[in-house]
């Protein structure tokens, strides 16, 4: 069965400093990883997807993630934050070898104070 | 670029009431999804389709029956609602064979009163 664990329901950061926002997951094959944003009352927004290839994937808006196979994370990264940024950030895994459909975790919520 | 196009983008219905939802796929897209955000929660997986038919079932309901048509869209038929159902409902589409590129339409907002 394939899961995924956001650890923090909630991440405050101030504007300027760098972003963490952390995923972990569990996959029987090998992992397809993917970053959604979500703001209030809007659609899902693709950041970025880790496929093959090299671990530090850069996606939209600044963002990045990297893919670390021995501690099945995939924590998602940002140098500098914006206030623009606050959202929601659902992390999503799929396996290679197992069904089409993305399995979401729980999301975290991402305040950027100014 | 043309998106995933859903509609409506609001509906409000009573109990045991029905009601169907509709996305139409990214151009040349043949593969389907459909997911449900409840309020707070992570978007769950329900049904897709590739070619008209399904190809994966997820956690949906048998109150819930869904469908794919020719031109490739699609349709989640809903029936005897319930205050639970009330939920956001996501499609998104991709083509089969880059299933790991699903492209998330901006969602219905079911509101079951």
């Amino acid at each position: 069965a394939q899961s995924v664990a956001q650890p923090e329901d909630q991440v405050n950061v101030a504007e300027g400093n760098p972003l963490t926002v952390k995923c972990t997951y569990s996959v029987s094959g090998n992992p397809y990883l993917f970053w959604y944003v979500q703001y209030p009352n809007r659609g899902l927004q693709f950041l970025l997807k880790y496929i093959t290839g090299d671990n530090l994937v850069k996606g939209s808006y600044g963002f990045e993630a990297e893919f670390n196979k021995s501690q099945t994370s995939f924590h998602l990264k940002k140098p500098s934050a914006l206030v623009s940024d606050s959202a929601l950030y659902f992390c999503a895994v799929r396996a290679d070898n197992y069904g089409q459909n993305f399995v979401f975790g729980p999301g975290t919520r991402l305040s950027v104070l100014p | 670029a043309a998106g995933v196009i859903q509609s409506p983008r609001h509906l409000i219905k009573e109990k045991r009431e029905t009601a169907t939802l509709k996305c139409y796929p990214i151009p040349r897209h043949d593969t389907v999804y459909w997911y449900q955000q409840g309020p707070g929660q992570d978007p769950q997986f329900l049904i897709s389709f590739y070619e008209k038919m399904q190809s994966d079932k997820g956690s949906i309901p048998d109150r819930f029956s869904a469908q794919q048509f020719s031109d490739y869209h699609s349709e989640l038929n809903m029936s005897s609602l319930e205050l639970g159902d009330s939920a956001l409902y996501f499609c998104a589409s991709s083509l089969q064979d880059r299933a790991y590129e699903q492209y998330f339409g901006p969602g219905t907002r079911l509101t079951v009163t």
